[in-house]
């Protein structure tokens, strides 16, 4: 149980080019999701935390504007790129998280984003 | 604020000799721990969680870990290393803070190598 799915597992796209991830939990309802950058051999970076229905809670230093994250339903939560540069390129990672604190989050298996 | 610490990024055993990862965390408030795994690519993977009750935690693939609140520590120990354990491990705290909101805080993760 608790499945994760994460998609596209990775995208290659040219500077300038708006990128679309999908999170979405496939066996229960997420209250909160979580969306992660990380770098090479680094530990994740929280960018936002978005709970159903409301604006995502971003991070001090992630720009809102440049990521934009939806969380339209219990089961879906995307974020947007939006005009990605080479600097963007990373390992985005999203986690899903129902019920209370002691909940682990379930992660997503990641997407690779290459802006040539 | 909560805090992780992960003693060295990197843990080299040969197979079939004990694991030891080691993390020790601050925080002002009883924490929930967790345990994580992840393999090249891929998203994390929960390998075992303390929330409250028995100390000593078993996971998936043969791992425990030992909470251990005079030490602040939640270190991860097997037994005996396969070569299938060669990934990289992240610790994990949340606190519940004000507003019943909390952000999970990892630490910078140990990559485990097992040696033939």
């Amino acid at each position: 149980g608790a499945v994760v799915s994460q998609h596209p597992s990775r995208v290659i796209c040219k500077s300038g080019t708006s990128v679309k991830i999908e999170c979405r939990s496939l066996d229960f309802q997420a209250t909160t999701m979580f969306w992660y950058r990380q770098f090479p051999k680094q530990s994740l970076m929280l960018m936002a935390t978005s709970n159903e229905g409301s604006k995502a809670t971003y991070e001090q230093g992630v720009e809102k504007d440049k990521f934009l994250i939806n969380h339209a339903s219990l089961t879906l939560s995307t974020l947007t790129v939006t005009s990605a540069h080479p600097e963007d390129s990373s390992f985005y990672i999203c986690s899903a998280r129902a019920g209370g604190l002691d909940q682990p989050q379930h992660f997503g298996d990641g997407t690779r984003l290459s802006i040539l | 604020a909560q805090s992780v610490t992960q003693l060295g990024s990197h843990v080299s055993v040969s197979e079939g000799a004990l694991v030891l990862l080691r993390c020790n965390y601050s925080s002002s408030v009883p924490p929930y721990l967790f345990w994580y795994v992840q393999y090249p690519n891929q998203g994390l993977q929960l390998l075992l969680k303390y929330t409250t009750g028995a100390t000593l935690v078993k996971g998936i693939n043969g791992f425990e870990a030992e909470f251990k609140k005079s030490e602040t520590s939640f270190h991860l120990t097997k037994p005996s290393a396969h070569m299938s354990d060669a990934a990289e491990y992240f610790c994990a705290v949340s606190v519940s803070a004000s507003g019943g909101s909390y952000i999970p805080t990892f630490g910078r993760g140990t990559s485990l190598i097992v040696h033939p």
